[in-house]
């Protein structure tokens, strides 16, 4: 995942916004993803963007990408206690069977 | 459909055993990956098929990892000669086309002792 960077931990209060950040280094990656995981299981698929969007939303979350920057962003809005896990962004590059890359992930650790 | 299904869950070995872990993919997907993931670090590739086809694997797949999809369905990942560095775990993931995100299994937690 050294391509992909992300911050390691965020603390927020219950009800506020969190929002995750992440940095890509491949300029031709064509979609970009974010994925959950809680405790002892595996990655759950919580949304994508395709390359050519800005946003994307999709009831609490909130994806932004500015390209220029090679800079993602997942915004949850009135964080629950549930959201608690670790959120795991990818990329998908062209070229040979495009798989997909993942950062180190965010640990969200949400207070009550 | 109950999603990606991997057996076991847990597996415990001793240094220079073989072990041979199992994944289920969604019956649709026709693409399906193996990733190992340790313990702070985000999952890293190891192979992936396209049905029965094993279209690309990693430099981490060292000569003792081998991968199978023998008829484009469930998939084995066997590791020979366990080492202790070889404790992870293994997640398997399936997809329906090249666009699509992943879904994963829950994991199969290797540890060698």
């Amino acid at each position: 995942g050294e391509d992909v960077e992300q911050s390691l931990f965020l603390s927020v209060r219950e009800g506020d916004s969190s929002v995750i950040n992440c940095t890509y280094t491949d300029s031709s990656s064509t979609y970009l993803y974010w994925y959950k995981q809680e405790p002892g299981a595996g990655l759950q698929l919580l949304t994508y963007i395709f390359s050519n969007m800005d946003m994307k939303q999709d009831q609490r979350l909130t994806v932004l990408l500015n390209k220029k920057d090679k800079h993602l962003s997942l915004r949850i809005a009135d964080t629950q206690t549930g959201d608690s896990a670790i959120y795991f962004c990818a990329d998908r590059r062209p070229g040979g069977y495009q798989k997909v890359t993942f950062g180190i992930g965010t640990k969200l650790q949400v207070i009550p | 459909d109950t999603g990606v299904s991997q057996n076991p869950r847990h597996k415990i070995t001793k240094r220079g055993q073989n072990v041979t872990f199992r994944c289920d993919p969604i019956s649709e997907h026709n693409r399906l990956y193996w990733y190992r993931q340790t313990l702070g670090q985000g999952p890293e590739f190891l192979t992936y098929f396209q049905n029965e086809a094993q279209l690309e694997k990693s430099r981490l797949l060292s000569d003792r990892f081998s991968a199978e999809r023998p008829k484009g369905s469930f998939s084995t990942l066997e590791i020979q000669r366990t080492e202790q560095g070889d404790s992870a775990m293994y997640l398997c993931a399936s997809s329906e086309g090249q666009n699509y995100g992943y879904t994963f299994g829950s994991g199969t937690r290797l540890t060698v002792v």
